[in-house]
């Protein structure tokens, strides 16, 4: 059974630009998380989405957005990017909501 | 809001011995999840235990064992025989059971040494 498949693993954007990371779910989990990890705060939750529809959503700005399709695939994008979004974006899918599952992440460098 | 603490940034062990790792936590919910979850060098985060809080007894899952203390609001975890591939971060979690976001603490580095 496959894993959480987040794409790319690795990503190096300019100040300003946008970015969108994509996430695959495992087979047949409808709920999927995004959360943010830097060193300086931590783990922090971004949103989370079932069957396509936003249920929670962390205190990040305006910018930080997201989607799920039918397939549950999601989308997390980024736009008018910053220095301080640099950090490692973690996508986690749960048949239930107890227990997620988390991929290996996507790198986000910011220069 | 609820919160997770962490006390204690770095353990060392030695291997087949055993490291107990602190979690405190903060909140007014009755129902809800704890987990912790380990993160190694390559990065992916993998659950390692999960306990409901309306459940007493407590969660076991091989060499990994937690001591849930509700009205402390304590859930340590115990890592019974270290091995050398348990050396990684450790993350304790909380979940509302009528929420979808889990609250991470700052996470333990746990090294295991030869």
């Amino acid at each position: 059974k496959a894993g959480v498949t987040q794409t790319p693993r690795y990503l190096i954007k300019t100040r300003g630009q946008q970015v969108t990371l994509s996430c695959s779910p495992i087979s047949g989990h409808r709920s999927v998380s995004w959360y943010q990890q830097t060193p300086g705060q931590g783990l922090q939750f971004l949103f989370e989405y079932f069957s396509e529809t936003q249920r929670n959503k962390g205190n990040f700005p305006g910018r930080f957005s997201g989607r799920q399709f039918s397939n549950s695939r999601s989308e997390m994008n980024v736009s008018t990017l910053e220095l301080g979004d640099s950090a490692l974006y973690l996508c986690a899918s749960s048949p239930d909501n107890y227990g997620y599952t988390f991929g290996s992440g996507t790198r986000l460098t910011v220069v | 809001a609820q919160t997770v603490t962490q006390s204690q940034p770095e353990m060392s062990v030695q291997e087949a011995e055993t490291v107990t790792l602190s979690c405190t936590y903060d909140t007014s919910e009755n129902n809800y999840y704890l987990f912790w979850y380990k993160q190694p060098p390559s990065r992916q985060m993998i659950l390692v235990i999960r306990q409901e809080a309306y459940k007493q007894q407590n969660a076991t899952e091989n060499r990994f064992s937690v001591n849930f203390q509700k009205a402390a609001k304590s859930f340590s975890l115990k890592i019974s025989d270290s091995q050398l591939g348990d050396t990684a971060m450790y993350f304790c979690a909380f979940m509302p059971s009528n929420d979808y976001k889990l609250s991470f603490g700052a996470g333990t580095t746990v090294t295991v040494r030869a």
